[in-house]
């Protein structure tokens, strides 16, 4: 199975900041990794994928880099809705494994 | 809008067995696959099974021969049925759309719903 890590857990940030989650992936995976962004009670979002395709209607604040084993997501200024966790996937095989999530709170 | 809603999670004993269903609107369910994803408390994302368009399906290995995954197209509806149930598979259920054909991103996930395993 594909082991994906990323870093750091928790990322204090205050509101206009500039932050980079980063994810790497324990073999290639090309191009094939995305990110959600989840918020309790509410359903996951996917904000990006192919590791650099900003989902439709996704702020352009966001953005994915990174290709083989490692990847960013970074936010150029921090909004007050991105207080979230965020998630990283590889999506070249089976069976699909996620990152253990970056929390992202406000400082 | 697509949307998705999940239903059937609640407490079960050891052992038992419970469905979950999601009922799929807003996009022509029976051209895409479908996938479920749980979150047990306080961790993070683990996929857990998915099924093609065409039926073929997919699990992770510590679900195998408990869970099936399966789809009704003509009720626009993904299953989840979950046997033999452990304490390890407390979890939120979201259910989720695939973005397009082969293994791939989820594009659309619903609020999911939450199972207790516990005697």
């Amino acid at each position: 199975d594909i082991q994906m890590t990323q870093s750091p857990s928790t990322l204090s940030a205050s509101v206009g900041d500039r932050v980079t989650i980063t994810c790497r992936a324990s073999q290639s995976i090309s191009s094939w990794l995305a990110w959600y962004q989840l918020k309790p009670g509410k359903a996951p979002k996917l904000l990006v994928y192919k590791a650099s395709t900003l989902e439709t209607g996704v702020p352009s604040r966001f953005s994915g880099s990174g290709s083989g084993t490692e990847f960013t997501l970074t936010i150029s200024s921090l909004q007050p809705d991105d207080f979230a966790t965020y998630f990283c996937q590889q999506h070249i095989s089976y069976p699909i494994t996620f990152g253990q999530g970056t929390r992202l709170e406000i400082k | 809008e697509v949307q998705l809603v999940e239903s059937g999670g609640g407490l079960v004993q050891p052992g038992g067995s419970l469905r979950l269903s999601c009922a799929a609107s807003g996009f022509t369910f029976s051209g895409y696959g479908m996938t479920w994803v749980r979150q047990a408390p306080g961790r993070g994302l683990e996929w857990v099974a998915a099924i093609s368009s065409g039926g073929v399906t997919h699990y992770i290995d510590s679900v195998k021969g408990r869970f099936t995954i399966s789809r009704d197209n003509s009720q626009n509806t993904l299953y989840l049925q979950m046997n033999f149930l452990r304490a390890g598979d407390t979890a939120r259920y979201y259910c989720a759309k695939v973005r397009t054909l082969g293994v791939t991103s989820f594009d659309y996930w619903g609020q999911g719903t939450l199972v207790t395993v516990s005697s």
